[in-house]
């Protein structure tokens, strides 16, 4: 199975600051075929199910706020939101689909400062 | 727009089986893979397994013995059938569309699902 590994597992961070949670992989997620790493990250806030915001590692999700992006390639991910707002405290996970059993992060818990 | 809505027993003895199905309402059924996830609590996510519209299913190895999920694509809906459940089965079940090498776009809106003598 690929483990997948976040961190920091919390952070908090002030309104309007920059919040940057990494995710590693235990094996690249990268298909040379077609250059797309296949990695996803969700936000899940209390009683909510969780909520897909970027998908092939960098691909924001229609309606999710242009404050979220992700970055990285191969083993190296990276979900930034650039101006925390009181709406983004909740967890967020990691998740590759590359290879089943698709694996998710141990998630970030994202608080205010 | 499109939604999941599942059910399902919600309080089991050990030794029992989990049954939860979930509907979809809204796009293709046929083009997608449908999924479940769980959630024990306080605790992170683990994908159960999938299955696609033809019946073609793919299992988490660490539930596959126990574990089988069907699909009925006349009503476009598929369900989840875990046996012999223990207290360590006691999580949030959600069903999801995804799977297949994609991202889980749409989620159910969860079944706490717990085992208790």
């Amino acid at each position: 199975d690929i483990v997948m590994t976040q961190s920091p597992d919390s952070l908090a961070v002030s309104l309007g600051e920059r919040a940057t949670i990494n995710c590693k992989s235990s094996q690249s997620v990268l298909y040379s075929s077609n250059d797309k790493n296949y990695v996803g990250w969700y936000q899940q806030k209390p009683g909510q199910p969780p909520k897909l915001v970027i998908y092939w590692a960098s691909n924001r999700e229609s309606g999710v706020p242009d404050r979220f992006s992700g970055s990285g390639s191969g083993t190296d991910f990276t979900l930034t939101i650039s101006s925390l707002q009181a709406e983004d405290v909740a967890l967020y996970y990691c998740q590759q689909y590359y290879s089943s059993p698709w694996t998710f992060g141990q998630g970030t818990r994202v608080e205010i400062k | 727009q499109v939604q999941l809505k599942q059910w399902g027993a919600g309080l089991l003895k050990p030794s029992e089986t989990l049954s939860l199905t979930c509907a979809v309402y809204g796009g293709s059924f046929i083009d997608y893979h449908w999924s479940w996830i769980r959630q024990p609590p306080g605790k992170g996510l683990e994908w159960i397994g999938e299955i696609y519209h033809t019946g073609t299913t793919d299992y988490n190895p660490s539930l596959k013995s126990r574990v089988t999920i069907s699909v009925d694509t006349s009503k476009k809906q598929f369900s989840l059938n875990l046996n012999s459940v223990t207290a360590a089965d006691t999580a949030l079940y959600y069903c999801a569309r995804g799977g297949g090498k994609s991202s889980l776009r749409y989620w159910g809106q969860g079944t706490l699902v717990t085992v208790s003598s």
